[in-house]
């Protein structure tokens, strides 16, 4: 089966802008989480999404965030976008809650500010 | 938080050596998960260990859950050059939360 789904693979933003990612998940998965990972701060948990709902949010200010629909596609937004939001910013599925189940990631999306 | 520190960070050996790979916390964790990622894709699950004291191998890696639930470790015998990646630890702390280790990257050498 395919499996999830980031896209864009690749961005490239200016300060202030705002940017929005999108994650597909594996069929008949409900849930969608999102992390950014760095070199300096390694991977890092932004949120997660299940039956439309934000059930966990992780450390990460206001600027960040998501959104799932019904179909369980989920998107990220990040708005005025600053140096340091430059990052992988990997989403994963799971059937259901992410502790709980296997997660699958896909293979992210890259967004440098510049 | 629940902290998961992984050590070495960073790791380069010759083919055909050993390495192990730690995962520690204070946290007791329900589970705990190994993931390895390799450069320009997103993080593969290789186990899960559910039971404190729990072993398991997967070919030439060994994975160790420690009886208190709190700590794992990753032994890999005779690396290759295909084990290259960055190897995460993941604690889970019952159905609803998910925290990943610090990470180390491997390097093996042909």
């Amino acid at each position: 089966k395919a499996g999830v789904t980031q896209t864009p693979r690749y961005l490239i933003k200016t300060r202030g802008q705002q940017v929005t990612l999108s994650c597909s998940p594996i069929s008949g998965h409900r849930s969608v989480s999102w992390y950014q990972q760095t070199p300096g701060q390694g991977l890092q948990f932004l949120f997660e999404y299940f039956s439309e709902t934000q059930r966990n949010k992780g450390n990460f200010p206001g600027r960040f965030s998501g959104r799932q629909f019904s179909n369980s596609r989920s998107e990220m937004n990040v708005s005025t976008l600053e140096l340091g939001d430059s990052a992988l910013y990997l989403c994963a599925s799971s059937f259901g809650r992410i502790g709980g189940n296997t997660i699958y990631f896909g293979e992210g999306s890259w967004l440098t500010v510049v | 938080t629940q902290l998961l520190e992984q050590s070495p960070q960073f790791l380069s050996i010759q083919e055909g050596e050993n390495l192990t790979v730690y995962c520690n916390s204070s946290s007791v964790f329900s589970s705990l998960q190994w993931y390895r990622q390799e450069p320009g894709e997103g993080p593969v699950l290789l186990v899960t260990v559910v039971t404190g004291g729990e072993v398991k191998k997967l070919k030439r890696l060994t994975f160790q859950f420690g009886d208190a639930r709190k700590d794992s470790s990753l032994h890999i015998t005779a690396a290759q050059p295909g084990d290259t990646g960055l190897y995460l630890c993941a604690g889970a702390t019952g159905a609803n939360n998910l925290f990943f280790g610090t990470g180390t990257r491997l390097t093996v050498i042909p």
